[in-house]
């Protein structure tokens, strides 16, 4: 079964750009989250989708923002690129919803770098 | 809110010495906990989880207890190999949709 894969692995903007990152779970997994990786902060939560809903959101600007699919498939947003959005980007996706015995499955993350 | 705290790194240790990597953890009620390993360039892989109170999740040689009294989930492994040089993150899972908090990682590295 192939795993999360999330394109484009790399890109390169300058500051006040938008940029679009996409997701495909594995398949059956409807849940998908995304994490912003940075030495700095470490790993943190953007937000949850689950059935094209959003259900949970972490402590970010409104710059970012996502949606999900039907497929389950998910993209995310990120407008007016500010320097301090260089990072990773995570998504994964689990296979039920709201379960928190249920694992997440990572993508291999996309790297943002912001000029 | 919940919290992960791990010990910090880089951890520098040979070939087929012992293994602890200390993880606490401060969550509300009984979340789940897991360990993720990160390889240079990759995202992240789950290595083991533990769902409920003296559970002990293992995988790869890696061995972690869920410990309620002490709040703690810390990695051991008894023999490390230079293909365990990664990053190592804490995790859990306690409340809201997949929210799943991090710690800060620790960063192994084996050398022969």
């Amino acid at each position: 079964k192939a795993g999360v894969t999330q394109t484009p692995r790399y890109l390169i903007k300058t500051r006040g750009q938008q940029v679009t990152l996409s997701c495909s779970p594995i398949s059956g997994h409807r849940s998908v989250s995304w994490y912003q990786q940075t030495p700095g902060q470490g790993l943190q939560f953007l937000f949850e989708y689950f059935s094209e809903t959003q259900r949970n959101k972490g402590n970010f600007p409104g710059r970012f923002s996502g949606r999900q699919f039907s497929n389950s498939r998910s993209e995310m947003n990120v407008s007016t690129l500010e320097l301090g959005d260089s990072a990773l980007y995570l998504c994964a996706s689990s296979l039920v919803s709201g379960a928190q015995t249920d694992t997440q499955y990572f993508g291999p993350g996309t790297r943002l770098t912001v000029l | 809110g919940d919290s992960v705290t791990q010990m910090e790194g880089p951890v520098t240790l040979s070939e087929e010495a012992f293994l602890t990597i200390n993880c606490t953890y401060t969550a509300t009620g009984y979340p789940s906990l897991f360990w993720y390993v990160q390889y240079p360039g990759e995202g992240l892989q789950l290595l083991l989880k533990a769902t409920k109170a003296d559970d002990k999740g293992s995988n790869k040689g890696f061995e972690a207890t869920y410990r309620k009294e002490t709040t703690s989930f810390h990695l051991e492994k008894g023999s490390v190999q230079v293909s365990d040089s990664a990053v190592y993150f804490c995790a859990l899972s306690g409340g809201g949709y997949q929210k799943v908090t991090f710690g800060t990682g620790t960063k192994l590295q084996v050398i022969p």
